[in-house]
């Protein structure tokens, strides 16, 4: 198994700011990684694949970056309604695995 | 527009056979381009990947350690969907079960869509 390690595991923010969360990969996993959007009481949502292509509707705020065991999902401008839980998964090899969440609120 | 659709009971009694079934419309689950999923969701755990099943001129599936011994993914391509069933459960398995595709592009791979989930209770 890989596991994942997501920081912070939550945030608080204002609509306006701009936010960065970081996920971590126990070994290298080249850029197969995916980040999910979760909002209470529904299933997660693709936001972004491949570490850095950004899934077709996604608004282009945000963004992903890193390879090998580093990555790091960005949103700007941040708009109310992208507060939510947010999750990484690495898609490398089975088992898949997932960070464990960072929930973004508002301050 | 690929969706799932979840079905199955809500409520199951310990020792007994969790069963839901992932309907799917867009797509076909003996698709070359797909695996068909499903994960768990709990506080204790978080998203848990359980097991999928796929199609390459044969069928394959693959499953999480932790369930291994307990858990069976069947295709239906009568009626274009799949099924999950866990065994022997206890209220440790309590969670919200989802079912997934993992759309496969060149090498890369990814969760899209999920279904809506299904809130599983292990009680008497």
């Amino acid at each position: 198994d890989i596991p994942m390690t997501q920081s912070p595991s939550s945030l608080s923010a204002s609509v306006g700011d701009s936010v960065t969360i970081t996920c971590r990969a126990s070994q290298s996993i080249s850029n197969y990684l995916n980040w999910y959007q979760q909002k209470p009481g529904k299933a997660p949502k693709l936001l972004i694949y491949a570490a850095s292509s950004l899934q077709s509707g996604v608004p282009s705020r945000f963004s992903g970056s890193g390879s090998g065991t580093d990555f790091t999902l960005t949103i700007s401008s941040l708009q109310p309604e992208d507060f939510a839980t947010y999750s990484c998964q690495q898609s490398y090899s089975v088992p898949y695995t997932f960070g464990q969440g960072t929930k973004l609120e508002i301050k | 527009q690929v969706q799932l659709q979840q079905s199955g009971p809500g409520l199951v009694q310990p020792s007994q056979t969790l069963s839901l079934t992932c309907a799917i419309s867009g797509d076909s689950v003996s698709s070359n381009n797909a695996a068909w999923n499903w994960i768990r969701q709990s506080p204790s755990r978080g998203l848990e990947w359980l097991g999928r099943t796929y199609y390459r001129s044969n069928w394959y599936h693959d499953y999480a350690v932790s369930v291994k011994s307990r858990i069976t993914i069947n295709p239906d391509t009568s009626k274009n969907q799949f099924s999950l069933h866990l065994n022997s459960v206890t209220p440790d398995d309590t969670a919200v079960y989802y079912c997934a595709r993992v759309v496969v592009y060149g090498s890369s791979n990814w969760f899209d869509p999920w279904g809506p989930g299904t809130l599983a209770t292990v009680s008497s």
